[in-house]
Parts: C-alpha cells; structure tokens; sequence
C-alpha cells in the first residue's frame, strides 16, 4: 500500500496570510489526524477527521481549522499566519474504527512564516 | 493530567550497548503507550505499543516496561544500532479521546560505533 501523502512539503508564506495543507491517507483508512511539531513544544495534537467529522479537537486557536472529505483525503487551514506557526504539520491516517489504533504518519509539510 | 514526560533529552550509546529512554504520565485514564521513531525529514513511525495488561512487551531488539503503579514506562533498545540514531517520541492516549496522541518531548539518540 502507498503511504500517507502530504502537499505541499515546503512551503513559505507571509505573515498574515492564509495556508492550505493537504493529506492523502492510506487506501482504506478513515481516520486522519493532524499534530505541529516544533523544536519548542514538540508534537501537539491540533485534530483528527473520521468519516468527514471532526472527532477530537486540541487547544489551538480558531485560526487553525480542518476538513475531510468523502474519500477520506483531509486538508488543514491556518489564517491569519503568525511567525510562531512555523512548523512541521504531520497528518497521519489510521482506520479509525476502533481508538485508539495504529497511525501512520506522512513526511509533513514545512511551514516557514516570515 | 495531560502530560508526558520524557527523559533524557539526549543520550548517547556504544555501538553493541543498552538505550533506555524514560516516560511518566499523571492520567490515570491513560490505556494506550506507543513508542515512534523519527527519522530527520521523515514523520514518526510506530516503533512498538503496550496497554496497561501487561507489564512488558518485547519485539526483537525493542523492549517496552510498563509500570502502572508509577505511573511509569520505558523502552529499551537492546543490542544498539548506528542506524537506530534517530529521535525517540513516547506518547499516551485514551479510548474516549479517539486517535489524540499526547507525546513526551523527545530524546535524540545517538548510537557511536
């Protein structure tokens, strides 16, 4: 099976605008969640996506907000860029029907806010 | 209640040695303590996981001990590898909380050869 794919890998972007992120999950799998990683905080939770429903949400700021769509693809928004969200966004996909089980991260997408 | 410690922050191994890497976790409710391995460019992956049942879980050279009355849990990597050098995540969940990973901050290990 091919593994969890995330667009764009890198990317740059200006304080004050705003960011789309995509995930493709594993064939199959249902659930996709979302964490930032930064060398300050580490990884945190932001929110997991289950048959097009948000499940779980973390503490993050309106600002940062998700969808899923019917074939289970996901994509993160963040408005209103700030410096501090420069980070690794992960996504990683599992099948989600029974919690908590196995989750496959992708290689993340590199938000660089200047 | 919803950290997760980790120590040491980076550790260092002869080829051949012992790495063990520490977490605790305050959540009682807690049932679900997987293990992830980072490589740099790469996202973590599920290295091994233990619910609080059992006391150890072991997969060839990755050992998980769990200790539920501390609060407590630990991997230990046997026989270490230079190709095991990577960041080490332990993280926590719950079944209420769906697939919501709570990580440790991580350790860096490197195994010199």
């Amino acid at each position: 099976k091919a593994g969890v794919t995330q667009t764009p890998r890198y990317l740059i972007k200006t304080r004050g605008q705003q960011v789309t992120l995509s995930c493709s999950p594993i064939s199959g799998h249902r659930s996709v969640s979302w964490y930032q990683q930064t060398p300050g905080q580490g990884l945190q939770f932001l929110f997991e996506y289950f048959s097009e429903t948000q499940r779980n949400k973390g503490n993050f700021p309106g600002r940062f907000s998700g969808r899923q769509f019917s074939n289970s693809r996901s994509e993160m928004n963040v408005s209103t860029l700030e410096l501090g969200d420069s980070a690794l966004y992960l996504c990683a996909s599992s099948s989600g029907l029974a919690g908590p089980d196995t989750q496959y991260f992708g290689p993340g997408t590199r938000l660089t806010v200047l | 209640q919803q950290q997760v410690k980790q120590s040491p922050q980076s550790l260092i191994v002869q080829k051949g040695g012992i790495s063990i890497i520490n977490c605790a976790y305050e959540n009682t409710a807690f049932d679900y303590f997987p293990w992830y391995q980072q490589f740099p460019g790469k996202g973590p992956a599920l290295l091994i996981a233990i619910r609080p049942d059992v006391s150890e879980k072991k997969e060839g050279r990755f050992t998980i001990s769990f200790n539920k009355s501390a609060k407590q849990f630990s991997l230990h990597i046997m026989d270490s590898q230079p190709g095991d050098s990577a960041t080490y995540f332990c993280a926590a969940s719950r079944r209420e909380y769906g697939n919501k990973l709570v990580f440790g901050a991580g350790t860096i290990l490197r195994v010199k050869s």
